[in-house]
């Protein structure tokens, strides 16, 4: 049963210090998205790949998110430095003809 | 953007009830997705439904996309369909970024 896996599922940090997730998408799958869901916004989509490439990151804050692909393998997600404002669950889903799975989820706390 | 708007915003059954829930949007899509999302946090695909009617077990899912809504129906709920139920889009030229409604708050009590 293929899934999506991501890790951490939990990080809890202070603020200011740097913050890197990673997911590991369905193999054969071509696209990769990192969404972030609070209570205030609900869920938000913020980058996403397709055969690796960066297709979207509109709605990462660039000063502070990055999100790169090294590999088909891998995606991470990373936060430097982290906000308080930054706590949510942060989900990482492949995809493939249009449908998407998504991971467990990382539950970050910045303090 | 498109806007997804779901309703009601909250659901309380009895279980063995059925129920309907809605989902609008404001354009054409690509696709849409139904996923719920348990207590745990998992979200869990439902559906793929573009457009048609499907079911898998006690769930069914009808979108017309002519008139832009999507209806999910729980039939003899039981407490484990409890969570967050969210309908998604994709559409037009969105290279498959999916747009989330705020979701319906499901609670089935015994």
């Amino acid at each position: 049963d293929a899934r999506v896996t991501q890790t951490p599922r939990h990080k809890v940090t202070e603020m200011g210090q740097e913050v890197t997730m990673r997911c590991q998408p369905i193999l054969g799958h071509n696209t990769v998205f990192w969404y972030r869901q609070t209570m205030m916004q609900g869920l938000e989509l913020l980058a996403y790949f397709r055969n690796r490439a960066p297709l979207d990151d509109s709605g990462m804050p660039k000063d502070r998110f990055s999100a790169e692909m090294p590999d088909a393998t891998l995606a991470t997600l990373k936060i430097q430095p982290s906000e308080p404002r930054d706590s949510a669950v942060y989900f990482c889903a492949s995809g493939i003809r249009d449908t998407q799975y998504f991971g467990p989820g990382t539950r970050l706390t910045v303090l | 953007g498109i806007q997804v708007e779901q309703s009601p915003p909250d659901l309380i059954l009895q279980e063995g009830a059925n129920s309907t829930l809605r989902c609008n949007f404001s354009d054409s899509v690509n696709n849409l997705q139904w996923f719920h999302q348990n207590p745990w946090g998992q979200l869990i695909n439902l559906f793929y439904i573009p457009s048609g009617t499907k079911q898998n077990g006690r769930l069914s899912a009808t979108t017309v996309a002519t008139e832009r809504y999507s209806l999910l129906y729980i039939s003899s709920s039981q407490t484990t369909d409890s969570g967050v139920y969210f309908c998604a889009v994709v559409s037009g030229t969105s290279y498959g970024k999916l747009t989330f409604g705020q979701g319906t708050i499901l609670t089935v009590h015994p």
